[in-house]
């Protein structure tokens, strides 16, 4: 059964870090394009970031230079490391897979809630 | 930049009825469109890419239409269970989605 979890997610003051996982089973991460995709509270979605099969990653203007993602090829598992985080950091992030080179988004995890405050 | 524009922002429908969606882009897009169906606390789900193309699994009650800036996203019969928020989103640069609309029941 193909699956994405994510974790990591919770209250966290500005200024602070957290990682995000996603443990992925059914297919394999390191030979697809992954993403996470997020949402603040009552509102639309944001594409965030990517990771080509070949590592190349890419990131949204908005969380460019604070924002990283990873993945560990071993525990098939994609990462989002959040640094410098933000009052409008605040969202679900959800990882998603993308469909080859084409940037829609065919597989999507439940999300985990980062809360930015103090 | 490429600004996707939604609307109606909701949409109040009948069970039965047919609904339609539409989602704009500032500038063409090609058919480099899909569409998602989200539900309250849960995830998006893919409904159609390629601007017409049903995604695996997604009931023929769902088409889409258009290509370039003009796009449709239309429910023929509306069953209990389509009452969501609905995403266009282009992928003929980075991804960029739309605002939504709420199909709600009347």
């Amino acid at each position: 059964e193909v699956q994405l979890v994510e974790t990591g997610g919770g209250l966290i003051q500005p200024g602070g870090s957290l990682r995000l996982s996603c443990v992925v089973s059914g297919f394999t991460v390191s030979i697809n394009y992954m993403s996470w995709v997020r949402q603040a509270p009552g509102k639309g979605l944001e594409w965030v970031s990517v990771i080509y099969s070949g590592g190349t990653t890419y990131y949204a203007d908005s969380v460019k230079g604070r924002f990283t993602i990873s993945r560990d090829n071993s525990k098939n598992t994609l990462y989002l490391q959040m640094n410098s985080l933000r009052a409008e950091d605040t969202a679900v992030y959800y990882c998603a897979r993308v469909s080859g080179e084409d940037y829609y988004f065919d597989l999507w995890g439940r999300g985990t809630l980062v809360t930015v405050s103090s | 930049e490429i600004v996707m524009t939604q609307s109606p922002a909701t949409l109040s429908v009948s069970p039965g009825d047919r609904a339609t969606l539409s989602c704009r882009a500032s500038q063409s897009v090609s058919s480099n469109l899909a569409w998602y169906q989200q539900k309250p606390g849960q995830a998006p789900r893919l409904l159609i890419y390629g601007a017409s193309t049903r995604a695996t699994g997604i009931p023929a009650r769902f088409s889409g239409s258009g290509s370039g800036t003009e796009f449709t996203l239309t429910i023929s019969s509306l069953q209990s269970e389509d009452f969501a928020v609905y995403y266009c989103q282009q992928y003929n640069n980075w991804p960029l989605f739309g605002g939504g609309t709420k199909v709600e029941i009347k």
